[in-house]
């Protein structure tokens, strides 16, 4: 119960598309899911984090969409920028404890 | 104000030695969480110190140990290292509740 799925594995995006980072989780007792955005060396840094008493959580160029039900959630970013080219984790956990990751997703943005 | 602070930033030991790893928390937070991160990975939680107690600990073994001290600094120690403890080791710190909960860069631990 305590596994987080991700999907996929890699993703390479043209400059300007759209990149769709999908997960899962399996404990319903989690309620805080961030997104971590990690480049090579460094640690993971927040991107950006939802409650689940909403359905989609948007901040500038990413958003965050829910799906209670299901159990599952995704990353979308808009415009997708060559910066943007890092590993991206989803997490879950209960608010204030630690998380649990998901394996990441190694994201290429062409220029 | 400063972000979470770790060290070293890469080290290399031998299977079977001893180490310690540290982790100055950021400025206010008063919470420090340590994760393991094996190559290609996602990060994996060890435990979370508070208060200078354990406050929670994930599927490692007791030779994973910890420590907080009073200005909320903490070390992760390792003992009778194997090779599988080649990882990342990142230290996560907060303020209760998990309020502005940061991650340092890493110590890069190789154990050969």
């Amino acid at each position: 119960q305590q596994q987080v799925k991700q999907s996929p594995q890699s993703l390479i995006v043209q400059k300007g598309g759209i990149s769709i980072i999908n997960c899962a989780y399996e404990n319903t007792a989690f309620d805080y899911f961030p997104w971590y955005q990690q480049f090579p060396g460094k640690g993971p840094a927040l991107l950006i984090a939802i409650r689940p008493d909403v359905s989609e959580k948007k901040e500038g160029r990413f958003t965050i969409s829910f799906n209670k039900s299901a159990k599952q959630f995704s990353l979308h970013i808009m415009d997708s920028q060559p910066g943007d080219s890092a590993t991206y984790f989803c997490a879950a956990g209960r608010y204030g404890q630690n998380f649990v990751f998901g394996p990441g997703t190694r994201l290429s943005v062409l220029p | 104000e400063t972000g979470v602070t770790q060290s070293p930033t890469h080290l290399i030991k031998t299977r079977g030695q001893q180490v310690t790893l540290r982790c100055s928390s950021q400025s206010g937070h008063n919470t420090v969480s340590w994760y393991q991160q094996a190559l290609g990975q996602g990060p994996q939680f060890i435990f979370q110190y508070y208060r200078e107690e354990e406050n929670g600990r994930g599927n490692f073994p007791p030779r994973f140990s910890g420590l907080q001290f009073p200005n909320y600094s903490s070390e992760l120690n390792v003992n009778a290292l194997e090779l599988d403890d080649s990882a990342l080791y990142l230290c996560a710190s907060s303020l209760t509740g998990g309020i502005g909960y940061t991650f340092g860069s890493g110590t890069r631990l190789t154990v050969v």
